[in-house]
């Protein structure tokens, strides 16, 4: 089945500074992929999403890229805020399966410092 | 519009005893599925359905049963809870085309003792 790597499992940076968080997928039949934001308990929410015959897509201060060859895709965070610090989730989603089989990965715990 | 909604939102079990979590949505969604979530290891599939009367397995699906016998019910059954199954669990829905954003419950906190 599909394997989610995602990298750094910790972030700190100071608030305006970016933040960029990794994601390297498996399986070549992945087509969708979804970033989402949880914060402390509460549950998760998507933020921005990416489809593979995309690049890059862009919301505001948050943007995804896709290297389909590579198999990675990436979030982008501009200008961090305090609020912006919370675990994020990348996940990849098969073409072909049966259902929406999202697998995700580890999560990264960002923390922006004011 | 509820959405996705769990119940119970927290649950202590003694090894051993059997409980069902609950999950409805309102939303019409065809796939429902449980995560479980545990410290470093991000969101793992249990089993999932892709419409009333079909469900198949996750990642992780031993311990676990799930049935779909209506479109808005997808509950989740420890028979015979142990203390691996301390976990926070997720219920999410989507609609049933692949690519579809996942709503996900407010989750439930349970403690197997």
């Amino acid at each position: 089945g599909e394997n989610v790597e995602q990298h750094p499992s910790t972030l700190s940076v100071q608030e305006g500074d970016s933040a960029v968080i990794k994601c390297t997928y498996s399986d070549s039949a992945s087509n969708y992929f979804p970033w989402y934001k949880q914060e402390l308990g509460k549950r998760p929410q998507l933020i921005i999403d990416i489809r593979s015959n995309v690049g890059e897509k862009k919301d505001q201060r948050i943007a995804v890229t896709l290297n389909k060859t590579a198999k990675h895709f990436s979030l982008h965070i501009t200008e961090t805020q305090p609020e912006d610090s919370a675990v994020y989730f990348c996940a990849a989603s098969p073409m072909g399966r049966s259902g929406n089989q999202f697998y995700f990965g580890t999560g990264t715990s960002l923390t922006v410092i004011p | 519009n509820a959405g996705v909604t769990q119940t119970p939102k927290f649950q202590v079990l003694k090894t051993g005893q059997s409980m069902t979590l609950q999950c409805a949505q309102d939303m019409n969604h065809e796939y429902m599925s449980w995560y479980r979530q545990d410290p470093g290891m991000g969101l793992r599939l249990i089993h999932y359905s892709v419409g009333a009367g079909i469900t198949d397995q996750g990642e992780v699906p031993n311990g676990y049963n799930v049935s779909r016998s209506t479109t808005e019910d997808f509950p989740l059954r420890l028979l015979s809870a142990a203390p691996s199954q301390t976990s926070v669990y997720f219920c999410a829905s989507s609609w049933a085309s692949r690519g579809e954003k996942l709503f996900f419950g407010s989750g439930t906190q349970l403690s197997v003792l």
